[in-house]
C-alpha cells in the first residue's frame, strides 16, 4: 500500500519558472491538503481540497494553484517560481477532517 | 497569531531522561492529535485524543488532554536517541482543516 506519493523529491527552478508539483494517494480519501514548511517551522497550509472537483484557499495560497479532477490527485502548480516560495512541500489525505496521512514531501529551491 | 502554541521551541536532553512538551490555545478543540517527524520525511500520526481529561499511552510515550480540551502535553519517559525529531501537536475544531502548532524540536544524545 503505496499511501501518499509525491513528485518530484527535490526540484531548483530558476525565477520566474513554473512548475507543478504532483500528489497522488490510493486510500479513497476525500480531503487532500498542500502545506509548506520552511526551515526550522511548523506546518502552513497553502490549499486543501474536500473532494474532486472543489478547493478552498489555505493560509498561505498565494502564488500558488491547485486542481481535483480525480479522487487520487491533487496537483500544485506554481506559475512564476519566487525565491520566497523554497521550501519543503508536502502533500497530505484524510478520510475525516482528522486524522492526516503525509507524503515524504517536496524540496524546492528557486535561485 | 498562532492558534496553537507549543512549548520548547527546542529541547536537547540526555538519552534516559524524562521530558513534557506542551501544546496550549485559548480555543475549544473536538480532538487533539500528536505527529512526530523525522528529518527528511513527512510527520506520522502517534496518537489522537478526543475526551477532556484523556490519558493515552504509546509505550514510553504519555499523552493527556486538558479538561477543557484546550490544552495538551506529551511525556517521554527514559528518552532514547530514537525519539529524536520534531513533534507537531494539530488542532481538529468544527468544519475546518486540522490547526498545527509550530512544533518542539527534540534531540536526544547518546
Amino acid at each position: 500500500n503505496a499511501g501518499v506519493t509525491q513528485t518530484p523529491k527535490f526540484r531548483i527552478l530558476k525565477i520566474g519558472q513554473s512548475m507543478t508539483l504532483q500528489c497522488t494517494q490510493d486510500m479513497n480519501h476525500n480531503y487532500m491538503y498542500w502545506y509548506r514548511q520552511d526551515p526550522g517551522m511548523g506546518l502552513k497550509l497553502i490549499y486543501y481540497s474536500v473532494g474532486a472537483g472543489i478547493t478552498d484557499k489555505g493560509e498561505v495560497p498565494n502564488g500558488y494553484n491547485v486542481s481535483r479532477s480525480t479522487t487520487e490527485d491533487f496537483p500544485l502548480r506554481l506559475e512564476l517560481a519566487a525565491p520566497s516560495q523554497t521550501s519543503v512541500y508536502f502533500c497530505a489525505s484524510s478520510s475525516q477532517r482528522d486524522t492526516q496521512y503525509f507524503g515524504p514531501g517536496t524540496r524546492l529551491t528557486v535561485l | 497569531t498562532q492558534l496553537l502554541e507549543q512549548s520548547p521551541q527546542f529541547l536537547s536532553i540526555q538519552e534516559g531522561e524524562n521530558l513534557t512538551v506542551y501544546c496550549n490555545s485559548s480555543s475549544v478543540f473536538s480532538s487533539l492529535q500528536w505527529y512526530r517527524q523525522e528529518p527528511g520525511e513527512g510527520p506520522v500520526l502517534l496518537v489522537t485524543v478526543v475526551t477532556g481529561g484523556e490519558v493515552k499511552k504509546l509505550k514510553r510515550l504519555t499523552f493527556q488532554f486538558g479538561d477543557a480540551r484546550k490544552d495538551s502535553s506529551l511525556h517521554i519517559t527514559a528518552a532514547q536517541t530514537g525519539d529524536t525529531g520534531l513533534y507537531l501537536c494539530a488542532g481538529a475544531m468544527g468544519n475546518t482543516p486540522l490547526v498545527f502548532g509550530k512544533g518542539t524540536r527534540l534531540s536526544v544524545i547518546a
